[in-house]
């Protein structure tokens, strides 16, 4: 069954350190989605891309977060500088249409000390 | 408002009980609904969709009101390996997750 890969699974950074994560969603999928779930909270949605284009990133905060799928397939989400206060699991998600159920990936759980 | 809003529970039941969970949703044009399963530090999984005329999937039955906007799933003979978080998702503009109500099915 093909599945969405997420690397790496678990991320341990100091304050105002850069890190990246990545994606690589079902093969055809032509939306992705990049997740930020808090322990005891639902996912909120930081970025929707169609192919290579961003969909809806108005809950994604861009002084510090910055997202790409330059090629529409897989994707990076990074956070520069990161602050204590992004201490969460980055959950990827990928469906063939928009309106589509939705896959996910493992997840990167982050944790910055 | 939120767009949707879940009991976050917990809710602790015996094994054999019943058990229903509601999830309500703020926008009128919402197209579709689902409920996910998460367990501790895991990704969400789809346990099924949730349509107009109401779904079963074995022991799980999903209904929508779209007068009172809110989605249910109902959960018989419940077992101890349905203990997790269960999220609802509603698609308007977008996907909204609720923020998941815990269950703990006790042996």
């Amino acid at each position: 069954e093909a599945e969405v890969a997420q690397s790496p699974r678990y991320k341990i950074t100091e304050k105002s350190q850069a890190v990246a994560f990545w994606c690589d969603p079902i093969s055809g999928h032509a939306t992705l989605y990049w997740y930020r779930q808090i322990l005891g909270q639902g996912p909120e949605l930081l970025v929707q891309f169609q192919d290579e284009s961003v969909v809806d990133d108005s809950q994604l905060p861009k002084d510090r977060f910055s997202a790409e799928r330059l090629k529409g397939v897989d994707s990076t989400l990074k956070i520069q500088p990161a602050e204590l206060g992004d201490s969460a699991m980055y959950l990827c998600a990928s469906s063939i249409l928009a309106v589509d159920t939705q896959y996910f990936g493992p997840g990167t759980r982050l944790t910055v000390l | 408002r939120k767009e949707v809003e879940q009991d976050p529970g917990p809710f602790n039941v015996p094994e054999g009980a019943t058990v229903a969970f509601n999830c309500t949703y703020s926008n009128s044009a919402s197209q579709s609904f689902f409920w996910y399963r998460q367990d501790c530090r895991k990704e969400p999984k789809l346990l099924m969709s949730v349509y107009s005329s109401g779904n079963e999937d074995g022991r799980f039955t999903a209904q929508l009101n779209r007068a009172s906007q809110y989605i249910s799933l109902l959960i018989r003979d419940s077992k101890l390996s349905d203990s997790a978080t269960y999220l609802c998702v509603v698609i308007g503009n977008q996907f909204y997750f609720g923020t998941g109500t815990s269950l703990t099915v006790i042996p």
